[in-house]
């Protein structure tokens, strides 16, 4: 069964460029979570999603983040424009309940030079 | 918000040794559960083990065990008979009924387990 997927895996680009980060998450499973993990802060909730309806935006960082599910089978998190403090690991997590296990994906390595 | 803390930054275990990893949580709210993750240096999160508020016994999945006592809020994770695999940084998370969806993480223990 495919877990979720995420791509790219590895991202480098220069601040001020727009990132996109897309998320899979497994078929069936109607909520979706975008982490974010870095030394410093840990792991971060930014945005989940609830049969495609953001339900709780609190942790995204500022306006220059934003995120989509315009399906059940895809999601987006968009970095613009891309600050070097936005390096980092992005994960994609879904389940089946609100409150169920999560299945990571393996993570987006995002660096902003 | 939730709070999650995790005490020891790193352990370290011989192997075939039994190990306890230390989980707090701060929450005033009687139905939240808990959950523990293992995050190898591959960086890919593994889920091991949840438990319930209301789960009336401790959780068990193969060599994993949560040794949860609700009136000192711990929700300790026991690794039986470690392997040279389970090296690896171990998170506990949990969320509260108030905020279904809202996981909070710790900031990780990093265990180690030697020859």
């Amino acid at each position: 069964d495919a877990g979720v997927i995420q791509s790219p895996r590895h991202e480098v680009t220069e601040m001020g460029q727009e990132v996109t980060l897309r998320c899979k998450p497994i078929s069936g499973h109607n909520s979706l979570f975008w982490y974010r993990q870095t030394m410093m802060r840990g792991l971060e909730l930014l945005i989940y999603f609830n049969n495609n309806v953001p339900i709780d935006d609190s942790g995204m960082p500022e306006d220059r983040f934003s995120a989509k599910m315009p399906n059940a089978s895809f999601s987006t998190l968009k970095i613009q424009p891309s600050e070097p403090r936005d390096s980092a690991v992005y994960f994609c997590a879904s389940s089946l309940l609100q409150a169920g296990e999560l299945f990571f994906g393996e993570g987006s390595r995002l660096t902003v030079l | 918000a939730q709070k999650i803390t995790q005490t020891q930054p790193g352990m370290f275990v011989q192997e075939k040794e039994a190990v306890t990893l230390d989980c707090t949580y701060d929450t005033s709210d009687p139905s939240y559960g808990l959950f523990w993750y293992k995050q190898p240096s591959s960086g890919e999160m593994i889920f091991l083990i949840y438990q319930g508020s209301y789960d009336q016994q401790n959780a068990t999945e193969g060599r994993y065990s949560l040794n949860f006592q609700k009136a000192r809020k711990s929700a300790n994770l026991v690794i039986s008979a470690s392997q040279l695999g389970d090296s690896a940084m171990y998170f506990c998370a949990s969320y509260r009924g108030s905020t279904l969806g809202r996981l909070y993480f710790g900031r990780g223990t990093q265990l180690t387990v030697w020859p």
